[in-house]
């Protein structure tokens, strides 16, 4: 119940492309949803997150939609770009004192120029 | 620079010894959260002090051990170590204990002959 999948493993878009990168969680009581990015040689940093109570928010480039129904959530990045190009982490956790993320396995995104 | 600090970058030590990694948290961070990355293991979290107590453990082998001191720097101590012990091992710091607004470090990377 504390497990985070997430798929693919690993993608390759065209520079301008829409990588989708999906996450289904099993834990109902999870109500936090971030997106981290990880470049080589370098720690996982914060780059979206969002709250079961919308089913999309957008940053920049950056959409999460939400299925609040079917527990699962995912990352769009629109007009890709080659410095895209990272390991990108879904992870869940429940917004309370004294809980943990809980990551999934990550997905490593090459944008070709 | 996240503002949060690990020492030392790289480590390469021999089966059957004993390592500490640091990590100084950012400033007015409270709590630290250490995680294992691994190839096949994604990020696993490990054990998160909180203003120098222990708050939660994961998946932490007996052989490994860590602490929060008084000036909120953590160590995490790796002993009798196994060529599987080989990875990535991340600090995160956030300012209390709710798991939003996680900081990562850049990571040491343990290897073990």
């Amino acid at each position: 119940q504390q497990q985070v999948k997430q798929s693919p493993q690993s993608l390759i878009v065209q520079k301008g492309g829409i990588p989708i990168i999906n996450c289904a969680y099993e834990n109902t009581a999870f109500d936090y949803f971030p997106w981290y990015q990880q470049f080589p040689g370098k720690g996982p940093a914060l780059l979206i997150a969002i709250r079961p109570d919308v089913s999309e928010k957008k940053e920049g480039r950056f959409t999460i939609s939400f299925n609040k129904s079917a527990k699962q959530f995912s990352l769009h990045i629109m007009d890709s770009q080659p410095g895209d190009s990272a390991t990108y982490f879904c992870a869940a956790s429940k917004e309370e004192y004294g809980n943990k993320l809980v990551f999934g396995a990550g997905t490593i995104l090459r944008v070709k120029s | 620079d996240s503002g949060v600090t690990q020492t030392p970058k790289h480590l390469i030590t021999a089966t059957g010894q004993r390592v500490t990694l640091r990590c100084s948290p950012r400033s007015g961070d409270l709590s630290v959260y250490w995680y294992q990355q691994s190839l096949d293991q994604g990020l696993q979290f490990l054990i998160q002090y909180y203003n120098g107590e222990e708050r939660a453990k994961g998946n932490i082998l007996e052989r490994f051990s860590a602490q929060q001191f008084p000036d909120l720097h953590s160590e995490l101590n790796l002993s009798s170590l196994e060529l599987g012990d080989s990875a990535l091992y991340f600090c995160a710091s956030s300012v209390d204990d709710r798991p939003y607004g996680y900081t990562f470090g850049s990571g040491t990377r343990l290897t073990v002959v």
